[in-house]
């Protein structure tokens, strides 16, 4: 079964400074699906970014991107220009394409704290 | 557009007794619907899985059943709390690849 770790159960980063939060994930697949989801507090959890296994090209959406590292079984979110908003729990997730049911496996999280 | 809804938002109960927690969709048809349950420092945990009506798929064993009676409602339900139900549990649904969460309903058993 696949599993994903988040080695960081929490973070700290200053407002408009870079951060990077890690995963790995344990797999015998070739192609897959990986997701940062995002949890602000009290608030629904959404889709921070999306990555498919067969693109070599690292995903990016604005101030957030990822380091895509298949070999390793590594995939590191990157928020540039952090924002107050940024402040939140963020859960690392992977998705088989061969998965009964679409199943999502996520992570254990990493709380990010946004000083200013 | 779609939405989805889960209720309620909170809920203390005692131990021993039922549970019941609803989940509907809006906007769409025959999605595939999900229950997971957050607990702190463990990540999300996938409970339940349903890709139409009637058909549940159990991830772990535990006290908890769901239910999908109709094409966009699914439940989750005991009928004995028990303490270690305690915690964060959250609806999906699936479209495109993505996972769309509810609001997510905080369960605390005395």
């Amino acid at each position: 079964a696949q599993t994903v770790t988040q080695s960081q159960p929490e973070m700290s980063v200053q407002e408009a400074e870079t951060v990077t939060l890690s995963c790995t994930y344990d797999t015998s697949e070739s192609d897959y699906y990986l997701f940062w989801y995002k949890q602000p507090p009290s608030r629904q959890m959404i889709l921070v970014i999306r990555q498919e296994a067969y693109k070599q090209q690292n995903a990016t959406e604005n101030r957030f991107s990822v380091n895509f590292q298949k070999a390793a079984k590594s995939f590191s979110l990157k928020i540039s220009d952090s924002q107050l908003g940024d402040a939140a729990m963020y859960f690392c997730a992977y998705r088989s394409p061969v998965s009964y049911g679409n199943k999502l496996v996520f992570g254990a999280g990493t709380i990010l704290r946004v000083k200013s | 557009s779609q939405t989805i809804h889960q209720w309620p938002a909170t809920l203390v109960q005692p131990v021993g007794s039922p549970l019941s927690l609803e989940c509907t969709v809006e906007g769409t048809s025959n999605p595939n619907l999900y229950w997971y349950r957050q607990a702190a420092g463990r990540g999300l945990q996938l409970l339940f899985y349903s890709v139409g009506i009637g058909q549940i798929s159990s991830e772990v064993p535990q006290n908890l059943s769901a239910s999908r009676p109709q094409d966009r409602q699914f439940i989750l339900s005991s009928k004995k709390l028990l303490l270690s139900d305690s915690g964060f549990y959250l609806c999906a649904w699936r479209q495109a690849g993505e996972l769309f969460f509810g609001e997510g309903s905080r369960l605390t058993v005395l």
